[in-house]
């Protein structure tokens, strides 16, 4: 079935090293979504990204989804504290607007 | 303020006890669903539905129901809980078939014995 594959499921990194997650799917999507989830919170959106190529940038945050749509990542330049919490991908099947197929996420630990 | 809320927020039931989770938006959304988060394994929806009188199965539906009469209220039921449910359970909502973006409910924590 369709599924999305995201990497690694942990990351430890010192405070100011940077962090990559990457997720991908075995199907075209038509979108991707990026969420965060804090220890003991509920998943909050961060961004969507639909064109092929897209790269968008929140502060130290780059999005970025493959030129095939089916790949996407989210890279944190200089971590911070701030940061620490479960980045999930979440990709939208391209035959159907309102499924989402997600990521299993990936936990950002920092080193104390 | 525009949010979904959950009740209750932690439950601690028996095998076989019948209960409700409420989920509850005011932001007008058509599109609500339901999710469960177990470690290691992200994010599975359960049943969603993209309006009034309008679901659908998710993922991972066997022993829940939902029921969606008001554009609202969007109830997940456990007819016979059982220890495999035992799980966090998130309801969220999106504005309708063009917004991708969801909103989530603060989760439920239920633990079945």
């Amino acid at each position: 079935g369709q599924q999305v594959m995201q990497i690694p499921q942990y990351q430890h990194v010192q405070e100011g090293e940077d962090f990559t997650t990457y997720c991908n799917s075995s199907t075209t999507l038509s979108n991707i979504q990026w969420y965060k989830q804090r220890p003991g919170g509920h998943p909050v959106f961060l961004i969507q990204l639909v064109k092929s190529g897209e790269v968008k940038k929140q502060k130290r945050l780059t999005f970025q989804f493959g030129e095939a749509k089916k790949n996407s990542s989210l890279h944190i330049t200089a971590t911070q504290t701030t940061d620490v919490g479960t980045y999930f991908c979440a990709g939208g099947i391209l035959d159907s607007n309102y499924q989402l197929i997600w990521g299993a996420g990936t936990k950002l630990i920092i080193k104390p | 303020e525009a949010q979904v809320t959950q009740n209750p927020r932690y439950l601690i039931t028996v095998t076989g006890k019948k209960l409700t989770v409420t989920c509850s938006q005011n932001m007008n959304h058509e599109y609500m669903s339901w999710y469960r988060q177990d470690p290691g394994l992200g994010l599975r929806q359960i049943y969603y539905s993209m309006n009034v009188e309008v679901t659908d199965k998710g993922d991972v539906p066997e022993g829940y129901k939902v029921s969606r009469k008001e554009k609202r209220n969007f109830p997940l039921i456990l007819e016979s809980p059982s220890p495999n449910q035992t799980s966090l359970y998130f309801c969220a909502s999106r504005p309708g078939l063009l917004h991708y973006e969801q909103y989530f409910g603060p989760g439920t924590r239920l633990t079945v014995t």
